[in-house]
Order: structure tokens, then C-alpha cells, then sequence
């Protein structure tokens, strides 16, 4: 199993473009969480998603969007990309039914690492 | 309102014992977690406590006192790979997981 997966890895935006950043699990989790983290802030929850085409705005939800059409893909869009936005953004997910492990017991992917100038 | 405290950062020896503290504050409760994360990497899970009291995996023990709002790490044997951050966290209900900013541990020789 490769777990949580996030591509891609590193990039740099220009002020007001646009990119989507993708999150996959194959545990057949069904929550799955964006979160960003910066320096003295720690993980920030951007949005998450309780199962397949359900998402729910998180602690700092604006500037973000999210789709959720498959249970293995969570997607994070950045429609306008700010400096604000520059961050480490992490992919998350929990919860598969019928194991023994309590549902909030979250696995992390290897995170984005996203430069706004 | 939801809060969680723990120190910034904390020194200790190799082959020593260190214990990490975390208070928290929230309406709402149901588990207390410890993750840790190496600079650059993901998070990874270390514990989750439930009960009140000790729960021990190896080097690594988790204490938990859900009436103070208190828990701790305790890593015992330091090996020089254990530097990393130490990430308080507690579970509040609603699928959602409230971190703390983290501890910076350096191990030192």
C-alpha cells in the first residue's frame, strides 16, 4: 500500500494563478482532511470531507476549494493564489469501517510545498 | 474555545529521559493524540489516550488526565533519530482533530 499520496511535491505560483493540488489514499479511508502548516501555527484545517461527494469548510477555509468525486481523491484548488498562500499543505485521511483503530486516528501524506511570489 | 499549550522547544541527552507536557482546553472531548514529525516529512501517529492514565509503547509513554486537561510524552533511552517535533492533538467530535503548534526536541550527544 502506498498510503496517502500528494502531487506534486514542490511549486511556485505567481500572485492570481491557479492550481489544484491532489491528495490519494488506498486504505479506503472514509474521511479524508487538507490542512496547511506554517511556522509557530502549526496544522491549520483548510477543509475536509466525511465520505464521497461531502466536503466542510475547516479552520481557514478561505481562498480554498475542494471536490471529492471519488472516496480515494481529495482534491485542493487555489483559484486565485495569494502570498498569504504560501505554506506546506498536508493531506490526511482516517476511518476505514470495520477496523479496529478509532476513527479519528488520521494518516498523513508527504505534503505540498507551494511558494507564492 | 478550543486551545492547546505545550513548550516550544526542549534540549536533552542522549540516553536520557524526557517528558513533554500539553494542556488543553475544549467543550468538547474524546481522545488525546501525540504525533511526531521529522523536519521536512509528514506527521506520523505516535498515541492516542482515551482513559485517564499511562499507556506505554515501547520507549514511547502517553499520560492522560482528562479533568486537568493534561498530558504528557515520555521518551525514554533518547536515540539521537528521536529529534524531531512532538505534536500535541485532541480529537473534539465531528471527525475533526485540534493540533498544537508542536515541540522542537533536540537531542543532543
Amino acid at each position: 500500500n502506498a498510503g496517502v499520496t500528494q502531487t506534486p511535491k514542490f511549486r511556485v505560483l505567481k500572485t492570481g494563478q491557479s492550481m489544484t493540488l491532489l491528495c490519494a489514499q488506498d486504505m479506503n479511508h472514509e474521511y479524508m482532511y487538507w490542512y496547511r502548516q506554517d511556522p509557530g501555527m502549526g496544522l491549520r484545517l483548510i477543509h475536509y470531507s466525511v465520505g464521497e461527494g461531502t466536503t466542510a469548510k475547516g479552520e481557514v477555509p478561505d481562498g480554498y476549494n475542494v471536490s471529492r468525486l471519488k472516496k480515494q481523491n481529495f482534491l485542493l484548488g487555489l483559484e486565485s493564489a495569494a502570498p498569504s498562500q504560501t505554506s506546506v499543505y498536508f493531506c490526511a485521511s482516517s476511518y476505514s469501517p470495520g477496523r479496529r483503530e478509532t476513527t479519528d486516528t488520521q494518516y498523513f501524506g508527504p505534503g505540498t510545498r507551494l511558494t507564492v511570489l | 474555545g478550543q486551545n492547546i499549550d505545550q513548550p516550544t522547544e526542549m534540549t536533552a541527552t542522549e540516553g536520557a529521559i524526557v517528558q513533554i507536557n500539553c494542556t488543553y482546553q475544549t467543550s468538547g472531548f474524546n481522545g488525546l493524540f501525540w504525533y511526531q514529525q521529522h523536519a521536512g516529512e509528514a506527521p506520523t501517529f505516535l498515541s492516542y489516550n482515551v482513559l485517564d492514565g499511562l499507556e506505554e509503547k515501547g520507549r514511547f509513554s502517553s499520560f492522560l488526565s482528562r479533568s486537568k486537561g493534561y498530558s504528557y510524552l515520555l521518551l525514554k533511552e533518547l536515540q539521537m533519530k528521536d529529534s524531531a517535533s512532538y505534536l500535541c492533538a485532541f480529537s473534539g467530535g465531528y471527525q475533526k482533530v485540534t493540533f498544537g503548534t508542536g515541540t522542537k526536541l533536540q537531542v543532543i550527544p
